[in-house]
This record gives structure tokens, sequence and C-alpha cells, in this order.
């Protein structure tokens, strides 16, 4: 399974771009890279999934370059509800169901 | 869609006693459900992966005949903390895979777990 890295911690202010990078050296051709958010005892929330190049929905971007060993979640105008823990994940895809490995995640604190 | 709840949200018991835990999708059948642990101020850790009609496996170092799941339906799994002690107190949380190919787990609220 790919083994991601992420900044522990990340401090913003309100209405600014946040950009969270994570390295997964190891990913593999099948793999999808994710990104969750999770507040304090609660369940993680999905946040975005891609596979190459850009997405975007609602909620955030996700930029993921050609060689799929990095990828950049981007929080655009932050507010101050979207201090939680943000954990990038990269898994395997088969029809039996991916098993997700969970690193540090990054702790985002936002400010006023 | 992909709903996935979790009974109870939290529990306190005695030291020596079984709490089960339910984890349930509730819009979409999950053939696969993942159960998780996490200690305070730490990520989450992947305990087991629960199969539908087969065992659980179960991630090295976790104990099976202590943490017992049954996934009885396509839509439950249970975690039983069999025997609980004070070290077992945690959040546990589950997640199911919608079987869409993509990987995309769908938590459960978590469950709050204090053996005193």
């Amino acid at each position: 399974l790919a083994k991601t890295t992420q900044p522990i911690s990340m401090d913003s202010y309100e209405g600014q771009e946040v950009n969270i990078t994570c390295s997964h050296n190891n990913i593999a051709t099948n793999d999808y890279i994710t990104w969750y958010q999770q507040f304090p005892s609660q369940g993680p929330r999905f946040i975005i999934q891609g596979y190459k190049t850009k997405v975007t929905n609602e909620v955030a971007s996700l930029f993921i370059p050609a060689d799929r060993k990095s990828s950049t979640l981007s929080l655009p105008r932050v507010s101050l509800s979207d201090t939680a823990v943000y954990y990038c994940l990269v898994g395997e895809s088969n029809n039996q169901g991916g098993k997700l490995i969970f690193g540090q995640g990054t702790e985002l604190s936002v400010k006023p | 869609g992909a709903v996935v709840s979790q009974h109870p949200s939290r529990v306190i018991c005695k030291s020596g006693t079984s709490v089960k835990i339910e984890c349930r999708s509730l819009d979409f059948q999950a053939t696969t459900m993942f159960w998780y642990r996490q200690f305070p101020k730490q990520s989450l850790m992947l305990m087991a992966t629960s199969n539908e009609g087969s065992k659980a496996t179960y991630e090295q170092g976790v104990e099976k005949d202590k943490f017992l799941i049954n996934h009885a339906s396509l839509t439950l799994s249970t975690l039983t903390v069999t025997s609980a002690h004070p070290e077992d107190s945690s959040f546990y949380i589950c997640s199911a895979d919608n079987r869409d190919g993509t990987d995309t787990q769908y938590f459960g609220p978590g469950t709050r777990l204090t053996v005193l």
C-alpha cells in the first residue's frame, strides 16, 4: 500500500486559500487518491477523489501531476468551520473494496 | 446517498463486560466494511476488514478473539469487544465501500467506548 506524507499542521486565516500537499511516491497504477476531512469525535468525511490531472467539486479542488507521486488539496476561501484534520489516502482499487491506511493527516487551524 | 450509521454513539461499561457496536450502510449494499480505532490526537488505525458471508481479515497485532466481527448481511457489520478493559477505551469507527471501484469509503459517525 502506498505510504503518504503530509505536513503535520498548517495555519491559515479566514478567506484565504489553503493548499495541502501530499506525497505518495509509491502510488500504484490502480490507486485513486482520496481526501477526507475529520472533525473531533466524528468519522471522516469524504471531500474529493481523483486519479489524475484536476478534479473540482463544490468544496475543493484536487491537483494531481502527471507522475501522480503527489497531490494537492486546495480549499478556496476557508472559514473557521474548515478547522479540522485532513487526510490524504491512496488505496487499492478492486471489486472487493480497497483497504485504506491512514497516515498522520494535516491539522488545519483557521483563525479569524 | 452513501450514509453509514453506527450504534451506539457512546457506551460506558465495566471492565470485563462485552460491548457490541453496529455499523449499517443505510442506502447502499456493502459487501466489505472496515473497522478502525482512533486514540486521542492520533490517526485512524485499521483493525480489520469485514466481509459479508466470510471471516473478517484482521490487521497485524489485532486480536481476532478480542474483537469479534460479524458481517451478517449486506448492510450490517458488528464489532464485539469481548472482556473489555480500560485500555480498550477508544473511538471506534466503521466504514463501508460503495463498490464502484474507486476506493471511496463512507464512514460512520463513530462510537466512543469508555471502559471503567
